[in-house]
């Protein structure tokens, strides 16, 4: 199946530095890519939607300058904590919409491949 | 009122039961509706989507979709240790909405 990559794994980090975390997919072309993140035993909660080649779109309540998210080609999108608080730290988890399977019947949901999640930790 | 709305559990069972894990929703206008697998410390994976009401099955697993009552199952047959995960409830209209994950214990 389709494997998508997030690095770093886990990250601890001093207040108030910013910390960037990659999401691939290694084997499909992604032109959108999504930003999770999840609280200890919560749900995950979309953070945003990446675009290649345009900007991210941002749901309600998420600091679009605070998360940066760049998509500068179809296979990487990045995601910046920028002057991280301990409040921020949580799972984050990226996931990826096989561009080539979104328009097939068995892919109309635009199946989602997730990455294995990075952790932040701020202290 | 949230959304999508699961039992968070815990819930343990014997290996070989069968076990059902179940999502309410609001929104009529949810169209797909997944089942995904969380181990600890990872990324969900996608075990089983279905569109329309009813039952779809995939080897030990079973999903089943009731529109008119807004209300979806996962069934597991002869449960295994192996089983043991969260198991997330999402939907999707134009974006994927997560229930909060049932966290499953399917012990020896």
């Amino acid at each position: 199946g389709a494997v998508v990559s997030q690095h770093p794994s886990w990250v601890i980090c001093k207040s108030g530095t910013s910390v960037k975390i990659e999401c691939r997919s290694l084997d499909f072309q992604a032109t959108t890519m999504f930003w999770y993140r999840q609280f200890p035993k919560q749900s995950l909660m979309l953070m945003a939607t990446s675009n290649e080649g345009s900007k991210a779109t941002y749901e309600q309540g998420v600091e679009k300058d605070k998360f940066l998210i760049n998509h500068a080609s179809l296979t990487l999108s990045t995601l910046t904590v920028t002057s991280a608080h301990p409040e921020d730290s949580s799972f984050y988890i990226c996931s990826a919409r096989d561009s080539w399977s979104s328009g097939r019947a068995s892919g109309n949901t635009g199946e989602l491949f997730f990455g294995e999640g990075s952790r932040l930790t701020v202290l | 009122q949230k959304e999508v709305e699961q039992d968070p559990g815990p819930l343990s069972v014997p290996e070989g039961a069968i076990v059902s894990l179940n999502c309410t929703y609001s929104n009529s206008a949810f169209q797909y509706f997944m089942w995904y697998r969380q181990y600890s410390r990872k990324g969900p994976e996608l075990l089983m989507y279905t569109y329309s009401s009813g039952n779809k099955e995939d080897g030990r697993f079973t999903a089943q979709v009731d529109k008119s009552s807004k209300y979806i199952s996962l069934f597991i047959r002869d449960s295994q240790p192996s089983d043991s995960a969260t198991y997330l409830c999402a939907m999707k209209t134009d974006k994927l909405i997560f229930g909060t994950g049932t966290r499953l214990q399917v012990f020896p």
